[in-house]
């Protein structure tokens, strides 16, 4: 069962165009969304996150959306840069007390020069 | 600030053989987590410590336990391995202080191998 989808396993996109990757989620009891960059051989860092009060979070070149009515939430990035190509995990929880953060399978991103 | 320390990084276990996996938080977080990441399944959630007390849990069978040290490392155990638990485990650590809302930071995670 999984909770959080993420339905791409890979995207392409040139450099200096917009990126966006989209995750689903079934549980409605989520209330905190994340998204996380992996580069290979190192584990996950933080990018950024929105909570359920709002439906738009910015950071620099990233910007996080969320639609609570249509369980979706996407990431873009402007401009893309070939640095950004890496596995963006989106990933969700719900208030249980402390880290029960429920990922996606991952979008692999390619950004071309 | 040290990062996040997981040893060892590379294991090769037989089946049925049981394994120890090791994780050293950054120093003054007080929250761990395991998660478990296979191909085409993203990250799986294992379990949380939090003060040397499990908080949460995923939903992984009883061979998977951890434990968490006064000094916040943390130790992940799997008895009687099966083919099927090949994958890389994952730790991250975070402050402990603001819940989930905390930012979690990874470790580089070690890779089982099992034969």
């Amino acid at each position: 069962d999984q909770q959080v989808k993420q339905n791409s396993p890979s995207l392409s996109v040139q450099e200096g165009r917009i990126s966006i990757l989209n995750c689903d989620y079934t549980n409605s009891m989520f209330d905190y969304f994340l998204w996380y960059k992996k580069y290979p051989a190192e584990g996950p860092t933080f990018l950024i996150s929105i909570s359920s009060i709002k439906d738009k979070n910015e950071d620099g070149r990233f910007t996080v959306f969320l639609n609570k009515s249509a369980k979706h939430l996407s990431l873009h990035i402007v401009p893309s840069q070939p640095g950004d190509s890496a596995v963006y995990f989106c990933a969700a929880s719900a208030n249980t007390g402390g880290f029960k953060t429920i990922f996606g399978a991952g979008t692999r991103l390619f950004v071309k020069a | 600030k040290a990062g996040v320390t997981q040893t060892p990084r590379y294991l090769i276990k037989t089946r049925g053989q049981q394994v120890t996996l090791s994780c050293s938080p950054i120093s003054g977080h007080r929250s761990v987590s395991w998660y478990q990441q296979t191909p085409g399944q993203g990250l799986q959630f294992l379990f949380e410590y939090f003060s040397e007390t499990q908080r949460n849990k995923g939903n992984f069978p009883g061979r998977f336990s951890g434990r968490q040290f006064s000094n916040s490392r943390s130790e992940m155990n799997v008895s009687t391995l099966e083919l099927g638990d090949s994958a890389l485990y994952l730790c991250a650590s975070s402050p402990g202080t603001s819940g989930r809302r905390d930012i979690q930071y990874f470790g580089a995670g070690t890779r089982l191998s099992v034969l």
